[in-house]
């Protein structure tokens, strides 16, 4: 199964805010409210930052936002810090026999 | 939300069989689900495979179904991929991930990862 399509690259300044898409299906994203976010910085672990589409885990920022609208999900990151530059993937569950998709992954650049 | 460290990677021959370990600490293991999820060079995240907290369930993805097999000793809470018929599109960091739950099913979010273990297959 195809991965979930997110774009390539998105960019912004310090202290804009930037949104990263999720497009996937009716048998993943748009079907269930089973969606996560990660986040990757170069050469570490990915961390978890949204789950169940809009919660973040304890101690993430409240500078992250998520929502969902029919098949594709968004993430907004506001007042981008210089740190906030990393891989961003979205992930879902599946109804087909695979169970977990992840988006091909967003590098963030922070101008 | 506890501490992970994978084990057992390395190089393989194409056809060969590795397996991988995953030693979780800080938190009372039996009770989650655990993942393994993958990273081929410059590529994105694939999630491979899920095991619940008993070890009764079993999730896999379509790419490995029947090469990999996922197991569990929570007496000795780790967490194991048993890996055979290796290609070399099985180049990757491997990572060990602990679900929120003690299932992987539609909430298998993974709230600690650890550091990846690299497998390369090549002759």
């Amino acid at each position: 199964q195809s991965a979930l399509t997110q774009p390539a690259s998105v960019s912004g300044s310090p202290g804009q805010s930037i949104t990263i898409s999720c497009a996937g299906t009716s048998s993943d994203v748009g079907g269930y409210n089973y969606v996560s976010w990660y986040r990757q910085h170069p050469g570490k672990a990915p961390q978890l930052i949204i789950y169940g589409v809009s919660y973040r885990p304890s101690g993430v920022s409240n500078r992250f936002s998520a929502s969902k609208s029919g098949n594709t999900a968004s993430l907004t990151i506001s007042g981008l810090h210089s740190e906030d530059e990393a891989d961003y993937y979205c992930c879902s569950y599946t109804d087909n026999s695979t169970l977990v998709l992840f988006g091909g992954g967003t590098k963030l650049t922070v101008l | 939300e506890g501490e992970l460290l994978e084990s057992g990677g390395g190089l393989v021959q194409p056809g060969g069989s590795l397996r991988l370990s995953c030693t979780a600490s800080q938190f009372i293991f039996s009770r989650f689900a655990m993942t393994w999820v993958r990273q081929a060079p410059g590529k994105g995240l694939e999630w491979v495979s899920g095991i619940s907290g008993s070890g009764g369930s079993l999730y896999y993805a379509d790419s490995v179904r029947g090469r990999f097999t996922v197991s569990r000793d929570n007496a000795e809470n780790t967490l194991y991929l048993q890996m055979r018929s290796l290609r070399a599109e099985d180049t990757a960091i491997y990572y060990c991930a602990k679900v929120m739950s003690a299932f992987c099913g539609g909430d298998c979010y993974l709230e600690s990862w650890g550091q990846g273990i690299q497998v390369t297959v090549s002759s």
